[in-house]
């Protein structure tokens, strides 16, 4: 099992550019969470979903998209990118739901600076 | 979804016991409550759950009274490798949409 992959793991954008950051997860995990993380702070929730089809957005959804066409991909889409999106980004996925604890697995991150 | 309050920031030394304590004052009866560790440029990693009373495993031990309006994780003999943020949540098991908010987590700092 890779658990929960990301990429790209750095990138630079220029404002007003656009990109996917995606995640896939191979646990069959209905949940799946976007987080942004600022230096020395804690994580912030931007979307989530519940299973495929199914999104909500979170404590800062503001100027981000997310999709879930399948149970294993939850890509999240920065729309004319700013320099306030300037952060590491992380996905997880959970088992909640699914007669487990609710552990929440992370990937690695993807690092997003915008200039 | 239960607020989480904790402490900023504690200070160890090598070998010490340290314990986290976080508040969650509006749990609700269905909530449990989780633990992760954070190291610097990775993800959160979950350390421990629990609903009531004590739980333990090789990690550490998290103590929870009867009214769960707290919890405290206690790590024991702690290393400069704990030195970590530390983050607790409540979490509802039932189905249904549930987003898992962090609050701003404990940085554990241990001395040598």
């Amino acid at each position: 099992n890779a658990g929960v992959t990301q990429t790209p793991k750095f990138r630079i954008l220029k404002i007003g550019q656009s990109m996917t950051l995606q995640c896939t997860q191979d646990m069959n995990h209905n949940y799946m969470y976007w987080y942004r993380q600022d230096p020395g702070m804690g994580l912030k929730l931007i979307y989530y979903s519940v299973g495929a089809g199914i999104t909500d957005k979170g404590e800062v959804p503001n100027g981000y998209n997310v999709s879930r066409s399948t149970t294993e991909d939850f890509p999240l889409r920065l729309e004319l990118a700013a320099p306030s999106q300037t952060s590491v980004y992380f996905c997880a996925s959970s088992p909640l739901g699914q007669g487990s604890t609710g552990e929440l697995f992370f990937g690695e991150g993807s690092r997003l600076t915008v200039l | 979804l239960a607020k989480t309050t904790q402490p900023i920031s504690m200070d160890s030394y090598e070998g010490q016991e340290v314990n986290i304590t976080c508040s969650h004052n509006n749990i609700a009866t269905n909530d449990y409550i989780t633990w992760y560790q954070q190291f610097p440029s990775q993800g959160p990693r979950f350390i421990i759950q629990g609903y009531k009373t004590k739980v333990t495993n090789e990690v550490a031990s998290l103590f929870i009274p009867a009214d769960r309006k707290s919890s405290t994780l206690s790590l024991p003999r702690v290393s400069l490798s704990d030195t970590a943020v530390y983050y607790c949540l409540v979490v509802l098991m039932d189905t249904g949409r549930r987003a898992l908010t962090f609050g701003s987590g404990t940085r554990l700092q241990v001395q040598p």
